[in-house]
């Protein structure tokens, strides 16, 4: 079985800054997806980024980045220009063959104006 | 185009009382998925099913039925609720897996 690892609970940023949230998993596949889903207070869950496992090329999805390190099984997020609407729990998930979605505990962000 | 709906947003139930919470989504998803989510937790899976007919166990099936007649639907039962099945219970669909899961608007419960 797969698993996800945050290991930081929480992070705070100031406004307009940049910000790194962590994530490794534990994976022996070699065909996999990986995602960052955002849930607000209004806890909806948000599809942020995506990534490919066989791309070696980071994904970008605005002001957010991924650094994906397959051999390390790291799978970070960069917000770049922070704003306040990005504070929220920040979920890395690993997608497997099957389409089965597992989960990490989650990263609360704060975000300070 | 109503994506994922569950029902109810929230409810009360009493130890030992059952319920179904109900799932129906409307793009023709293959995939669909229900987890819970307790405080300071991420998502965990318990159940899920990749067509019409088909399901399986996740992380924490215990104390929770599924079946899928349609590809719309897929009601999550709860036999007979405990105090710990008390959490916010999400519904997913997926396409593809390019494409990630769509997410309904979850169902706050508490077992009492």
């Amino acid at each position: 079985a797969q698993t996800v690892t945050q290991s930081q609970p929480e992070m705070s940023v100031q406004e307009a800054e940049t910000v790194t949230l962590s994530c490794t998993y534990d994976t022996s596949e070699s065909d996999y997806y990986l995602f960052w889903y955002k849930q607000p207070p209004s806890r909806q869950m948000i599809l942020v980024i995506r990534q490919e496992a066989y791309k070696q090329q980071n994904a970008t999805e605005n002001r957010f980045s991924v650094n994906f390190q397959k051999a390390a099984k790291s799978f970070s997020l960069k917000i770049s220009d922070s704003q306040l609407g990005d504070a929220a729990m920040y979920f890395c998930a690993y997608n497997n063959a099957g389409n089965m979605l597992t989960f990490g505990g989650g990263t609360r962000l704060m975000v300070k104006p | 185009n109503a994506g994922v709906t569950q029902t109810p947003k929230f409810q009360v139930l009493k130890t030992g009382q059952s319920m179904t919470l109900q799932c129906a989504q409307d793009m023709n998803h293959e995939y669909m998925s229900w987890y819970r989510q307790d405080p300071g937790m991420g998502l965990r899976l318990i159940h899920y099913s990749v067509g019409a007919g088909i399901t399986d166990q996740g992380e924490v099936p215990n104390g929770y039925n599924v079946s899928r007649s349609t590809t719309e639907d897929f009601p999550l039962r709860l036999l007979s609720a405990a105090p710990s099945q008390t959490s916010v219970y999400f519904c997913a669909s997926s396409y593809r897996r390019v494409y990630g899961y769509t997410f309904g608007s979850g169902t706050r419960l508490t077992v009492v």
